[in-house]
């Protein structure tokens, strides 16, 4: 099974700030990776699929980056309404796995 | 829009067994592969099953193969997830999912799923 690790399961950023999360894969995954935002009471929402492919309607300061076993997902002029936890998750091979999350508040 | 709705989630007994349901509506259901993903209480996310758009190539985890089982009936828009032999570890919120270009592109709200004696 591939093993997906977000090494920080916290962040604080200041508003209108920029922020790395980073993802890092125990295998090669090229790039069948995917990050997810999830707000409290709510599912999932996909934000970038195929590692750096932003799905439509999510705001162009996010983006994504990586390749091989290392990803990233930042976010620039970070708002309010970004408050919310990230994951990564892997679609490259079966067992499909996801991070831990990483949970982002305003500093 | 696609929609997507679970039901069936419940109170049950370790070693118990409970049917979710998940309507689809929104999109051409038959054409899509879809699959459950679970969230654990401590907020980790699990996938649990993927099916075949037509339903006959299904796809497990180690932790819940030959428990669980994922099914659907394209003539009614609906997805399906027997399970049984239920564990603790098997409480979880249940969300219904259907691929995009990569990854789980659209999710239920999710059905709730808790497993204690």
């Amino acid at each position: 099974d591939i093993q997906m690790t977000q090494s920080s399961s916290y962040l604080s950023v200041s508003l209108g700030g920029r922020v790395t999360i980073t993802c890092k894969a125990s295998d090669h995954i090229n790039n069948w990776l995917a990050w997810y935002q999830q707000k409290p009471g709510n599912a999932p929402r996909l934000l970038i699929s195929g590692a750096t492919s932003l799905e439509t309607g999510v705001p162009s300061r996010f983006s994504g980056s990586g390749s091989g076993k290392d990803y990233t997902l930042s976010i620039t002029s970070l708002q309010t309404e970004d408050v919310a936890t990230y994951y990564c998750q892997q679609y490259w091979s079966t067992p499909y796995t996801f991070g831990g999350g990483t949970k982002l508040e305003i500093k | 829009d696609v929609k997507l709705v679970e039901s069936g989630g419940g109170l049950v007994k370790p070693g118990g067994s409970l049917k979710l349901s998940c309507a689809a509506s929104g999109f051409t259901f038959s054409s899509y592969p879809m699959s459950w993903v679970r969230q654990t209480p401590e907020k980790r996310l699990e996938w649990v099953a993927t099916i075949s758009s037509c339903g006959n190539y299904t796809y497990y985890p180690d932790s819940v193969k030959g428990r669980f089982t994922i099914s659907r009936d394209n003539a009614k828009n609906t997805l399906y997830l027997q399970m049984s032999s239920l564990k603790s570890e098997d409480t979880a919120m249940y969300y219904c999912t259907r691929y995009g270009k990569g990854g789980f592109a659209y999710w239920g709200q999710g059905t709730l799923v808790t497993v204690s004696a």
